[in-house]
């Protein structure tokens, strides 16, 4: 079964510090996502992207995280100046609606600590 | 946008017992999922059912989309179905899943 890659598994920083996360989506997904899960809460998801550009952004998403698709299997978050309270499980997931659609697969996820 | 809530909010079961795990949505939906959060933080998608019945193994889900819920079944629990269970829906294909707040589920021995 097809899978979303996500790297590194675990990942410890200084505060101040940028950090990029990385993702390989499902090579045939067109819509890709970022989500984000603080210890013990609910996981919320941070943004959209869609044809190379951002589709849907929420009010988590500030201008210190940035996305891009620098080719065409991977898909990157970059926090720019990492917070204490930026320490969280970040996922990445995507879907496709083409030849049917199943729901979002997602990866494993990438443990941020923040120091 | 949706608001998605879940019941109850931990649940402990002895080895071998049955429980139903609710999930409530106030918008009719394009997507519903149930995925289990395993103790490494691995989010597992168990079902993707915005309606009707799936089973997989002990596992059930029912999701009533006129009556806006979803259930999971799970059956003879055993300890490696501890963890959380989220339910996770949006009302367009294109829109942001949205989460509810998991249930955590304790299976003791």
């Amino acid at each position: 079964e097809p899978e979303v890659t996500q790297t590194p598994s675990h990942q410890v920083t200084q505060m101040g510090q940028e950090v990029i996360l990385r993702c390989v989506p499902i090579s045939n997904h067109l819509y890709f996502y970022w989500y984000r899960q603080i210890l013990g809460q609910k996981v919320e998801f941070l943004v959209s992207f869609y044809n190379n550009e951002i589709s849907e952004k929420s009010e988590i998403f500030d201008d210190q995280f940035s996305v891009e698709r620098p080719d065409g299997s991977n898909f990157t978050l970059k926090i720019r100046s990492t917070k204490l309270e930026d320490s969280a499980m970040y996922f990445c997931a995507s879907h496709s609606p083409l030849g049917g659609y199943y729901g979002y697969t997602f990866g494993s996820g990438t443990r941020l600590t923040v120091v | 946008g949706i608001q998605v809530e879940q019941s109850p909010p931990d649940l402990i079961l002895q080895e071998g017992a049955n429980s139903t795990l609710r999930c409530n949505f106030s918008d009719s939906v394009n997507n519903l999922q149930w995925f289990h959060q395993n103790p490494w933080g691995q989010l597992i998608n168990l079902f993707y059912i915005p309606s009707g019945t799936k089973q997989n193994g002990r596992l059930s889900a029912t999701t009533v989309a006129t009556e806006r819920y979803s259930l999971l079944y799970i059956s003879s629990s055993q300890t490696t179905d501890s963890g959380v269970y989220f339910c996770a829906a949006h009302v367009q294909q294109n829109t942001p899943l949205v989460f509810g707040k998991g249930t955590r589920l304790s299976v003791i021995a």
